[in-house]
């Protein structure tokens, strides 16, 4: 298996325009986790689903964040409009259910300038 | 709500040292406890899980230990190597919810 995949790897984008993360869990991997990381605040948990559906989306900073989960093998996570402090590295998880197998993606690093 | 403190935030200590990475946690009905690796620009590595009816568990030179009546985790490890020169991270999990990460201990071995 390849592991969780995001991507792209790197974004650096102007104020104001829209950014759209992806990500592939594993196979067989119900469960998906966003979260943001900065040196500030550590690793915060965005949003998360279970089979699809979002569980709980009370991290998800404001309205200009929005994630969606069409299908088992893929989820994205967009910012309209992005502001430089959404700058941040942005990572998916997966695992299967109880928190066991927990993957994490290599991360994308968002800039916003 | 769930929290999550490290300490302490960074560590340089000589190879060949055993040390302790300390993590406590506010709210003792935890369903399970991790401990990630995280490398300079890189994911997160799972390293070990303790489930709330263990008290340790063990991989290699790590050990990890869980008390949940103090809210308590330990990281153990053992004869450092400069290898192991990382950001560890301690997480919760709760029923029902996702991981609750603490912000680390970055360690540094040198040789």
């Amino acid at each position: 298996d390849a592991g969780v995949i995001q991507s792209p790897r790197h974004e650096v984008t102007e104020m104001g325009q829209e950014v759209t993360l992806r990500c592939k869990p594993i196979s067989g991997h119900n469960s998906l986790f966003w979260y943001r990381q900065t040196m500030m605040r550590g690793l915060e948990l965005l949003i998360y689903f279970n089979n699809n559906v979002p569980i709980d989306d009370s991290g998800m900073p404001e309205d200009r964040f929005s994630a969606k989960m069409p299908n088992a093998s893929f989820s994205t996570l967009k910012i309209q409009p992005s502001e430089p402090r959404d700058s941040a590295v942005y990572f998916c998880a997966s695992s299967v259910p109880g928190g066991y197998g927990y993957t994490f993606g290599s991360g994308t690093r968002l800039t916003v300038v | 709500k769930q929290e999550v403190t490290q300490i302490p935030a960074a560590l340089s200590v000589p190879e060949g040292e055993n040390l302790v990475l300390n993590c406590s946690f506010t709210d003792s009905a935890i369903y399970n406890l991790q401990w990630f690796r995280q490398d300079p620009g890189k994911g997160l590595t799972s390293l070990l899980l303790i489930q709330s009816s263990q008290r340790e568990q063990t991989s290699g030179r790590l050990n990890a230990s869980l008390d949940k009546s103090s809210g308590r985790s330990t990281l153990y490890i053992a004869a450092s190597q400069p290898g192991d020169s990382a950001t560890y991270l301690c997480a919760v999990g709760e029923a029902g919810t996702a991981l609750i990460f603490g912000k680390g201990t970055t360690l540094s071995v040198s040789s």
